[in-house]
């Protein structure tokens, strides 16, 4: 069985670096094809597809966002993380990490998505 | 990037009625390997997305069969058969033939 969780802060300032981390079960970031990425929503409104890692640590990041995102694992603990540097009230959103296979390009099992709010 | 047009925005239909769903892209989907990376997605309200088709026309492990999908190039259609209760939500279709990977605006599935 597949299940993944994000968690996060919460709530930070602006100029403030978010961290998110991805713990999930039933797969490994080891075995070949295997990755995670991370989406995220503001609140009543549609999704943006944010950064994968991948087994081989082969990295991916919307261009939009290149410049403050850092994708990175722990295979050992199954873990993945998101760092955002510098957020803004833009950022406020709800985040998701979700497994995703190589040949396939889907995300095919979700987290529940943790909230986060920028505000001064 | 690779825009996605998802029509209609809001949709209401009957119970057992019938709903299709439209989402076109601003490029070709087929990827240089000769695959199309066409996705779509259900979100009911306060959950996170949920995976009903892949590549265009395979459903996801679970979904029914009421749920189909179909398309090529830049032209693919979700529907959904005999609908029910639980199938409300908003429905997102997703490309990943192209960085970055982009999702439609969205699909209100609602009742009449």
């Amino acid at each position: 069985q597949v299940t993944l969780k994000e968690s996060g802060p919460g709530i930070l300032q602006p100029s403030q670096t978010l961290s998110l981390t991805c713990t999930f079960s039933g797969f490994s970031l080891s075995t070949y094809g295997m990755g995670v990425g991370w989406i995220r929503q503001p609140s009543g409104k549609g999704l943006e597809w944010l950064a994968n890692i991948w087994w081989d640590d082969d990295k991916y990041y919307n261009p939009s966002l290149k410049n403050r995102l850092t994708i990175s694992k722990d295979t050992s603990n199954n873990q993945a993380f998101l760092k955002i540097t510098n957020v803004d009230t833009a950022d406020t959103a709800t985040y998701y990490c979700a497994r995703i296979a190589y040949g396939l390009r889907r995300g095919d099992y979700w987290g529940q998505g943790v909230m986060v709010t920028v505000s001064s | 990037d690779v825009v996605m047009t998802q029509t209609p925005v809001s949709l209401p239909v009957s119970l057992g009625g019938q709903a299709s769903i439209s989402c076109r892209s601003s490029q070709s989907l087929v990827h240089s390997n000769g695959n199309t990376y066409l996705h779509w997605y259900l979100q009911k309200p306060g959950q996170s997305p949920q995976l009903l088709i892949y590549r265009v026309s395979n459903r996801f492990s679970g979904v029914p069969d009421r749920f189909s999908g179909s398309g090529s190039g830049t032209d693919f259609t979700l529907k959904i058969s005999r609908v029910e209760p639980e199938d409300l939500g908003d429905y997102y279709c997703l490309q990943s033939t192209h960085f970055p990977w982009t999702f439609g605006g969205g699909t209100k599935l609602e009742l009449k």
